[in-house]
């Protein structure tokens, strides 16, 4: 099984600011990785898929970026509205599996 | 607009079985998509359970393979989740989502239920 490993567990940040967020995976994944958003008490919301493609309807300011076994999501002015819990997730080997998240809170 | 919807009890007796559906809208479960279901035990990350294509074709979490039934309904556009033997530790949120599929190959999940509580409790 292929472990996704997240970094930092939480992270406080003021609005405005650069947010970077990191996913390592135990072997290579080539870029099968997405990026999922969990607002708190909603269901997740894909974010970004094949490690840089941006979903449908998500705004700029989020973008992914590495390959292999190391990943960032990057929001590069954070909103109010984007505390949140962010997972990485691998799809280049079953099972699917979820890193444990990165949780934005707002200073 | 793609939307599923999860419907189930929301208490089961350890022991029993555990069924889910998922009611998809405004896209054709026959289509080509993948539909798989994630749970989340309170107050923790996301767990993958399984995934299936409509043509009966499906993918288990080893951990609970023994346990975990998924089937689909193509005229009600529906899919279902059977886990059976449970116990507290399956007491979660339960969410399905569509599933990217492509050329026999598996991807993200683009859209997700809003997800339902499923407690295991005598």
């Amino acid at each position: 099984e292929i472990v996704m490993t997240q970094s930092p567990a939480t992270l406080s940040v003021s609005p405005g600011e650069r947010v970077t967020l990191s996913c390592r995976a135990s072997r290579s994944v080539s870029n099968n990785l997405a990026w999922c958003q969990q607002k708190p008490g909603q269901a997740p919301r894909l974010l970004i898929y094949r490690a840089s493609t941006r979903a449908t309807g998500i705004p700029a300011r989020f973008s992914g970026s590495g390959s292999g076994t190391e990943f960032t999501l990057t929001i590069s002015s954070l909103q109010s509205e984007d505390l949140a819990v962010y997972y990485c997730q691998q799809y280049d080997d079953w099972p699917l599996t979820f890193g444990g998240g990165t949780k934005v809170e707002i200073k | 607009q793609v939307q599923l919807q999860e419907s189930g009890p929301g208490l089961v007796k350890p022991s029993e079985t555990l069924s889910l559906t998922c009611t998809v809208s405004g896209y054709s479960i026959s289509s080509d998509y993948s539909w798989g279901w994630v749970r989340q035990p309170p107050g923790k990350g996301l767990e993958w359970i399984g995934s299936m294509y409509h043509s009966g074709s499906t993918r288990y979490s080893a951990s609970l393979k023994s346990r975990v039934t998924m089937s689909v309904d193509t005229p009600k556009n529906q899919f279902s989740l059977m886990l059976s033997y449970v116990t507290a530790a399956d007491t979660a949120v339960y969410y399905c989502a569509r599933q990217y599929y492509s050329g026999s190959a598996w991807y993200h999940f683009d859209y997700w239920g809003q997800g339902t509580l499923v407690t295991v409790s005598s």
